[in-house]
């Protein structure tokens, strides 16, 4: 059973242009999570996702981001006219549809953004 | 909005040494989770804590979740090199219409061991 699935796993972007992150989810899981990670921080929830649904976007930036989960193929995180301070690792998370409270979330290895 | 602190920051140890890092949220939680990262990897899902005082052992580590469902801890006995990373809890919102729910991270304790 493969894990989560991020790519590209490196993604260097002039300002301006958009980045297009994608993520598979373990196979069963129908819950995706994106959260982005600032060198020596901690991760910050941005969004999320069911089968075409945006369930809670409360972390995600007002302008230039976007996040879908389509009925078929991966999720993807859209940042439309990047800036330096989007660089940042992008971690995408699944998780299955259990019962009240036991939920586990299971991280993807990663996109690492760099803007120039 | 809900937050959860974790420390300390950093802790240098020497191999062999005790290490415990503390996790507090400003709201009771529905449940807890611990992951290590690895420099340059990704966040490894290490256990959950759902009960109110629970405890959980894995080999020599050791995590609890308060009576008030308010703040963990995780504690390793005798660290090794094998130990070094970076340590988060992550806080459940309650879930809403039981739709699961996003994670709310501490910022981390980052674990050196000096051998």
């Amino acid at each position: 059973n493969a894990g989560v699935m991020q790519n590209p796993r490196h993604l260097v972007r002039r300002r301006g242009q958009e980045a297009r992150l994608r993520c598979s989810p373990m196979k069963g899981h129908s819950h995706v999570y994106w959260y982005r990670q600032l060198p020596e921080e901690g991760l910050k929830f941005m969004v999320y996702l069911q089968k075409e649904n945006i369930i809670d976007e409360s972390g995600m930036p007002k302008e230039r981001f976007s996040a879908e989960f389509p009925k078929e193929g991966p999720s993807i995180l859209r940042i439309q006219q990047v800036v330096r301070g989007d660089s940042a690792a992008y971690f995408c998370a699944s998780s299955p549809r259990l019962a009240r409270g036991t939920d586990t979330q299971y991280f993807g290895p990663g996109t690492r953004l760099t803007v120039l | 909005g809900q937050q959860v602190m974790q420390i300390p920051q950093y802790q240098h140890v020497q191999e062999g040494e005790d290490f415990t890092t503390y996790c507090n949220s400003s709201t009771t939680l529905s449940n807890i989770q611990w992951y290590k990262q690895r420099p340059g990897g990704h966040p490894v899902f290490l256990i959950q804590l759902v009960k109110s005082g629970e405890v959980k052992k894995q080999k020599r580590l050791t995590f609890q979740f308060g009576e008030a469902k308010k703040n963990s801890s995780l504690h390793i006995t005798a660290t090794q090199t094998t130990d070094v990373g970076t340590y988060f809890c992550a806080g459940k919102k309650e879930e809403i219409y039981n739709q699961g729910g996003k994670l709310i991270f501490g910022q981390g304790t980052e674990l050196s061991v000096k051998p």
